[in-house]
């Protein structure tokens, strides 16, 4: 079975500092990586996901997540936030099987983004 | 708003008594799941559906817990018998079958309060 750790449950930054928001993962297989973002009183929202190839992934909104398989580590990255970006972020891992995916979720990551 | 919408978003009822959420997936999407959330954990798998068919129930949380797609379409998730411990938000997404990617679309969830 898969799982997913998130070792920091907040991280504060200030408006424009870079941020780097740690995921570990552990599987004896093959895996699929996600981070969703949750915003709040909304739903989750997929971020990025590693699924195959380049191991640097990237988002719409400046985010980016570099995928290690010898460290088992996904860690997303932002060069400079935004007050905007202050959300949940949880990372997540899937292992293709028979065509369905059941990710397992890390328990999240809140950043903090202050003026 | 063709995204995933759930019903009730809150839903306060007294210990003992039995509840009813629904889900209504992305209308392509044949796979539907559910989950729960709990405060400061990632969303935990419940189970999950493709088209009318459910896959996967061995990780619904006791038997007081059933799920039911019955066209394909919409879903609901009961929990009978409720108890203080099944305060959580609940967690629906759908996925298309051949998604390629194992990339979920979550509803805004139902926050459950059991007093």
């Amino acid at each position: 079975a898969q799982s997913v750790t998130q070792l920091d449950s907040q991280v504060p930054v200030f408006e424009e500092a870079p941020v780097e928001l740690r995921c570990n993962y552990s599987s004896s297989v093959s895996v699929y990586l996600f981070w969703y973002v949750q915003y709040p009183n909304q739903g989750l929202q997929l971020l990025l996901k590693y699924l195959s190839g380049s191991t640097l992934v990237e988002s719409i909104n400046g985010f980016e997540a570099e995928f290690n398989k010898s460290q088992t580590s996904f860690h997303l990255r932002k060069p400079s936030v935004h007050i905007s970006d202050t959300a949940e972020y949880f990372c997540a891992v899937s292992v293709p099987s028979g065509g369905s995916y059941i990710p397992t979720f890390g328990r999240g990551t809140s950043l903090i983004v202050h003026p | 708003d063709t995204g995933v919408s759930q019903n009730p978003r809150h839903k306060i009822t007294k210990r003992g008594q039995n509840v009813t959420f629904r889900c209504d997936p992305i209308s392509e999407h044949n796979r539907l799941y559910w989950y729960r959330q709990t405060l400061g954990q990632g969303p935990e798998f419940l189970t999950y559906f493709q088209n009318e068919a459910q896959l996967e129930k061995s990780r619904l949380l006791s038997d007081r817990f059933s799920a039911e797609r019955p066209k394909g379409s919409f879903s609901t998730l009961e929990i009978q018998r409720t108890e203080q411990g099944d305060s959580a938000m609940y967690l629906c997404a759908s996925s298309p079958r051949i998604s390629g990617s194992g990339e979920q679309y979550f509803g805004p969830g139902t926050r459950l309060t059991v007093t």
